[in-house]
């Protein structure tokens, strides 16, 4: 089993529509959920970080955690071409004195103008 | 957020010479930083953890001889990659985590650029 699984993508949605990104991660005791986008060609740039179970909001982006369920989704809302991007889903996992952020393998999503 | 610089941005090599990234942490100090590489329509991959004053820790399969890392200041980080081969050619990003100082699991990473690597 996979450390981190996103949903298989590509996701395509229509200018101003929800894009949903769904997570699931395998170590239990993970605290810490992160949310990078990936331009083509470019390096992640973190756009949430969720900790509690429930939701974060900001800005059209929310995050969603439920640690019962080892689940975190990404909400993007009124969808914008510019958010096009692959977006990659992170955990925090314990390892001996440190934690180190495992990355599942991204999904991508287009946004049709 | 934390901004993290990489120099360079690109560097093409010749097979078997040695390649020398820096990674730099602007308006912060990072006794931690890391090092990935992403192959084309891969994710990020953990190569080592940098640790301010100390030897790395690299992941299992990572060549320790043959990807040199250094990290002598608390802003400044470096990777080299020693007789590159074609099977090196990768972006490779490196990033800091902040705030520094002892390990939290809500401690965050940020990014540098990256660094496009080819090598002929």
């Amino acid at each position: 089993q996979k450390e981190v699984e996103q949903n298989s993508g590509p996701l395509s949605v229509p200018e101003g529509a929800i894009a949903s990104l769904n997570c699931t991660y395998s170590d239990r005791g993970s605290q810490s959920f992160f949310w990078y986008r990936q331009y083509s060609g470019k390096s992640p740039e973190l756009i949430m970080s969720i900790y509690s179970n429930g939701d974060k909001e900001d800005g059209r982006f929310t995050a969603q955690l439920n640690k019962a369920s080892q689940y975190v989704s990404l909400l993007i809302r009124d969808s914008q071409p510019s958010d096009s991007a692959t977006y990659l889903c992170a955990v925090n996992m314990r390892v001996p004195n440190d934690y180190k952020l495992s990355f599942g393998a991204g999904t991508t999503v287009t946004v049709r103008a | 957020g934390a901004v993290v610089s990489q120099h360079p941005s690109w560097v093409i090599c010749k097979s078997g010479t040695s390649v020398k990234i820096e990674c730099r942490s602007l308006d912060f100090q990072a006794t931690t930083m890391f090092w990935y590489r992403q192959f084309p329509k891969q994710s990020l991959m953990l190569m080592a953890t940098s640790n301010e004053g100390s030897k790395a820790t690299y992941e299992q399969g990572v060549e320790k001889d043959k990807f040199l890392i250094n990290h002598a200041s608390l802003t400044l980080s470096t990777l080299t990659v020693t007789s590159a081969h074609p099977e090196d050619s990768s972006f490779y990003i490196c990033s800091a985590r902040d705030p520094p100082g002892g390990t939290s699991s809500t401690d965050t990473q940020y990014f540098g650029p990256g660094t496009r690597l080819t090598v002929l």
